[in-house]
C-alpha cells in the first residue's frame, strides 16, 4: 500500500486559512487521496476526497499536485471546531480495493482563538 | 438522518467473558468494517465486509470473529477477551473507494 507523509502538528489562528501538506511520491494511478479527521472523543470523519483534479465541498477544498505527488487540504477559515488529528488516506479504486483505510499518525492541528 | 450506531459504547469486563459489540447502519451500504485504535499505533482494520455473508480479514483479525447475516448489522464477537484487547473500536460503513462513516466508537476495557 502506497504511504503518506504529514506532518506531525500545525497551528493556526481562528478564522485563517490552514493549509495541510501531505506526501504521497508512490502513489498509484488508481489511488484516490482521501482526508479524514477525528475530533477529540469522536469516530474519525470523512473530508473530501480526489484522483486527479481539485476538489471543492462545504467542509474544504483539496489541491493535487499535477504529477499526484502531494496534496493539500484547504481549510478556508479555521474555526476551535476544526481543531482534530487530520488524516491523508490512498485508497486504491482498482477491482481489488477492499475498502481499507491505511491511518498514519496525520496532522495534529490545534487553533488557537 | 444518516447513522451508524455501536453498542455499547464503554465496556469494563474480564478475561475471559464472551462479548460482542454490535455495529448497525442506516444507510443501506454493502461495505462495512471493524477497526481498534490505540496509542502509538493508530487505527488498524480488524475485519471487513463487502456484502452479506462476506467477511474477511484485515490487519489484525486474531481474538476476534464477525458475522453479517443481513445487510445493516456486523456485529464484533470477542469469545474470550484478553487485555491486550483493550482498546477504541469504530465500525465504518461506506462504499470503498469513497467516502466511508465511522461509529462514535466502544470504548473496551478487558481487566
Amino acid at each position: 500500500d502506497a504511504k503518506t507523509t504529514q506532518p506531525n502538528s500545525m497551528e493556526s489562528n481562528e478564522e485563517e486559512p490552514v493549509h495541510l501538506p501531505c506526501n504521497h511520491s508512490t502513489i498509484s494511478g488508481t489511488d484516490y487521496i482521501h482526508w479524514y479527521r477525528q475530533l477529540p472523543s469522536q469516530g474519525p470523519e470523512y473530508v473530501i476526497h480526489g484522483l486527479t483534479s481539485n476538489v471543492n465541498n462545504r467542509m474544504a477544498s483539496l489541491a493535487i499536485a499535477e504529477d499526484r505527488k502531494s496534496s493539500t487540504l484547504i481549510l478556508h477559515r479555521a474555526t476551535l471546531r476544526d481543531a482534530a488529528v487530520y488524516y491523508c488516506i490512498l485508497n486504491s479504486g482498482g477491482s481489488g480495493n477492499t475498502g481499507k483505510l491505511i491511518f498514519g499518525q496525520g496532522t495534529t492541528l490545534q487553533v488557537k482563538p | 438522518e444518516a447513522q451508524v450506531t455501536q453498542n455499547p459504547r464503554y465496556l469494563i469486563t474480564v478475561t475471559g467473558k464472551k462479548l460482542t459489540v454490535t455495529c448497525s447502519q442506516n444507510m443501506n451500504h454493502e461495505y462495512m468494517s471493524w477497526y481498534r485504535q490505540d496509542p502509538g499505533l493508530g487505527l488498524r482494520q480488524i475485519y471487513y465486509s463487502m456484502n452479506v455473508e462476506v467477511t474477511d480479514k484485515g490487519d489484525v483479525p486474531e481474538g476476534y470473529k464477525v458475522s453479517r447475516k443481513e445487510k445493516r448489522n456486523f456485529p464484533l464477537i470477542l469469545e474470550s477477551p484478553s487485555p491486550n484487547q483493550t482498546s477504541l473500536y469504530f465500525c465504518a460503513t461506506g462504499g470503498g473507494a469513497y467516502e466511508q462513516y465511522f461509529g462514535p466508537g466502544t470504548r473496551l476495557t478487558v481487566t
